[in-house]
């Protein structure tokens, strides 16, 4: 257990379906971020919020929705993917981003 | 923004073998710089960091990156693998004053035993 807790672990969709992955911490950290990690290619940053405030978004399209209520909690809502989103879901959290990132298990979803 | 290049994809190595894994990144200014390590099934974890002072730094498991400042690089290496070390390697670099880091696509390492 990193202390970043990720659920699902696993998620199958249809392309029609809404579903939502959910991050969770309570290591006091004030930034946290969703990645994409898809085979043979780099960790995508999708979102980062700094202080419950969203600060970046990597040109992720809308079918992507996060939401952050809270320094502790952050969700990715998802909506009409497509199979090409297929990929392991990350969340991370930091204090400092220079002391690094923790990471969570990821959430395994396959669009079908 | 930075980009993070990882130049290679698949390493095997047999137990005993020495080991350095590329990295190179694409920012001026001033970085800090990370390598990740996922073991099969398990999370990403923090291996070793460098944001200033000795450019060679040590990390977890015998583990040592240096930072080659001239040449934009920051090479992982380890003496002597195992067969524990079987993982996938991760770059990482944040420019000094956001708060977003962009990794590499990754270097898988296999030890045969």
């Amino acid at each position: 257990e990193t202390g970043v807790t990720q659920t699902p672990r696993h998620l199958v969709m249809g392309m029609t379906n809404k579903k939502s992955l959910k991050c969770e911490q309570h290591l006091g950290h004030n930034a946290m971020y969703w990645y994409k990690q898809s085979a043979k290619k780099p960790l995508e940053l999708m979102f980062v919020y700094n202080f419950k405030e969203q600060t970046e978004n990597n040109s992720v399209p809308s079918r992507f929705s996060p939401e952050c209520p809270n320094s502790s909690h952050l969700f990715l809502h998802l909506h009409t993917l497509q199979p090409e989103d297929s990929a392991l879901y990350l969340c991370a959290s930091s204090q400092v981003t220079a002391l690094g990132y923790t990471f969570g298990s990821g959430t395994r979803l396959t669009v079908v | 923004a930075q980009s993070v290049s990882q130049h290679n994809h698949h390493v095997i190595l047999s137990e005993a073998a020495s080991l350095e894994l590329g990295c190179n990144y694409s920012y001026g200014g001033t970085v800090n710089l990370f390598w990740y390590v996922q073991y099969p099934g398990q999370h990403l974890q923090l291996l070793l960091k460098y944001f200033s002072g000795d450019p060679l730094v040590k990390g977890i498991k015998g583990f040592e990156a240096e930072f080659i400042k001239s040449k934009f690089s920051f090479n992982l290496r380890k003496p002597s693998v195992q067969w524990s070390d079987t993982a996938e390697y991760f770059c990482a670099v944040n420019a000094g004053n956001n708060n977003d880091m962009r990794f590499g696509a990754g270097t898988r390492l296999t030890v045969k035993p």
